[in-house]
């Protein structure tokens, strides 16, 4: 069965760099999630996206903006990066109103802020 | 507002035993979803099951098994005959608003 894609797996950037992450949500799924997951933590939720609108927001810096295309894939840009933005952002992609509200997630991608 | 408690930070087994992980929520909402997430070392987050806030019984699948009850609001996981791949850290999760609040996971250990 089709996954979440996401892309790049890792990245590495300097500090007052940009970083774009991509998603690629599970065909059908109409909503997607990002979240990011800090060394030995848990998952916090960012932002969220249903049917190209944003729906959600939670935790997110206002260096960070995300926006899903028409397509349905997701992006996740990251602008003047700061060394504790280094973190697993996982995307997670869902149906909203379904009858499980279950999210699946991507593999994540690994950035690290030198 | 949603919280979702995980008491234990680690526990280490050896191969063959039995695992419960212990999950405790809070929410207000009346309806609402359970989650249990596995994230192997590797990292990625695997969904494992499932339960809703209307349906108290319990299941098994395969060598997972898991225990709700609403009275305690707990929600508890349990590995059976655990295996090295077992080893990862488990998340319990709630979903409020489409949003996951997970717990703080737990670190599971399986030795050979």
């Amino acid at each position: 069965a089709a996954g979440v894609i996401q892309s790049p797996r890792h990245l590495i950037k300097e500090k007052r760099e940009t970083a774009t992450l991509k998603c690629y949500p599970i065909p059908r799924h109409d909503t997607v999630y990002w979240y990011q997951q800090g060394p030995g933590q848990d998952p916090q939720f960012l932002i969220s996206f249903y049917e190209k609108m944003q729906s959600d927001k939670g935790s997110i810096p206002d260096r960070f903006s995300a926006q899903q295309f028409s397509d349905y894939h997701s992006e996740l840009n990251m602008s003047s990066l700061e060394l504790g933005d280094s973190a697993l952002y996982f995307c997670a992609s869902g149906i909203r109103g379904g009858s499980t509200d279950t999210q699946y997630f991507g593999p994540g991608t690994r950035l690290t802020v030198l | 507002a949603q919280k979702v408690t995980q008491a234990q930070t680690e526990i280490s087994v050896v191969e063959k035993e039995d695992v419960t992980l212990d999950c405790v929520y809070e929410t207000r909402d009346t309806t609402y979803y359970l989650f249990w997430y596995k994230q192997p070392p590797s990292g990625e987050l695997v969904f494992l099951i499932r339960r809703n806030s209307f349906d108290e019984q319990n299941e098994i699948s395969g060598r997972y098994s898991w225990n709700f009850q609403k009275s305690t609001s707990s929600f508890n996981f349990t590995i059976t005959a655990s295996q090295v791949v077992d080893s990862a850290v488990y998340f319990c999760a709630l979903v409020n608003d489409y949003k996951l609040s997970f717990g703080a996971g737990t670190t599971v250990t399986v030795r050979a």
